[in-house]
């Protein structure tokens, strides 16, 4: 079975800092990985995803991600944390012939303070 | 383009009562989904529809259910609500052949007494 852990519920940086937020993932089959990022009473907007490939991946607002298969791993990074950057950030997990479901972690929060 | 819209945005039900969330995209998409999210459990899926006329059960399906309208709607109905529905709700959809992103709506934050 799928799941997704995320290290740390609540994660926070200085502003200019790096981000680094923590996904591991435990699958039987080849993942497929995706970050989100949710705002305050928003939906989740899709930061990248790794499908297959490069396993850096490059997303939106100078969000990376790299997929290191032997160790289960899928950490988002950022060089420089901004403070529009504080939102809650999931990690998903999903599978080819799985109609696309994807399986969450719990979500890291992160506070970025001037 | 509105992407994924849901309706109502907030709601107050007591317990026993019913209500249907309403969910439509505008991306011709496939497939469709529900999710409750709640604190420190990531979101969860309930019910999806792969593709119109068909819908299956997700990890949380008890005390709800769902019917896919058309290509566009996918409604979720609560018969009976309990407290521990108390959640916020978020439908989302995909599509195209592979492993596609779901694009997500707004959310409902519905709240039972």
């Amino acid at each position: 079975a799928q799941s997704v852990t995320q290290l740390g519920s609540h994660v926070s940086v200085s502003e200019g800092a790096l981000v680094l937020l923590r996904c591991n993932y435990s699958s039987s089959v080849p993942p497929y990985l995706f970050w989100y990022v949710q705002y305050p009473n928003q939906g989740l907007q899709l930061l990248l995803k790794y499908t297959t490939g490069a396993t850096l991946v490059k997303g939106i607002n100078g969000f990376e991600a790299e997929f290191k298969k032997s160790e289960t791993s899928f950490h988002l990074t950022k060089p420089s944390a901004h403070m529009s950057d504080a939102a809650e950030y999931f990690c998903a997990v999903s599978f080819s012939g799985g109609y696309n479901k994807l399986i969450f972690g719990a979500g890291t929060r992160l506070a970025v303070h001037p | 383009n509105a992407g994924v819209t849901q309706t109502p945005k907030f709601q107050v039900l007591k317990t026993g009562q019913s209500m249907t969330l309403q969910c439509a995209q505008d991306m011709n998409h496939n497939s469709m989904y529900w999710y409750r999210q709640d604190p420190g459990m990531g979101l969860r899926l309930i019910y999806y529809s792969a593709s119109e006329g068909t819908t299956d059960k997700g990890e949380v399906p008890n005390g709800y259910n769902v019917s896919r309208l058309n290509k566009r709607e996918f409604s979720l109905r609560l018969e009976s609500a309990a407290p521990s529905q108390t959640s916020v709700y978020f439908c989302a959809s995909s599509g195209g052949t592979g492993v596609k992103e779901q694009y997500f709506g707004p959310g409902t934050r519905l709240t039972v007494t």
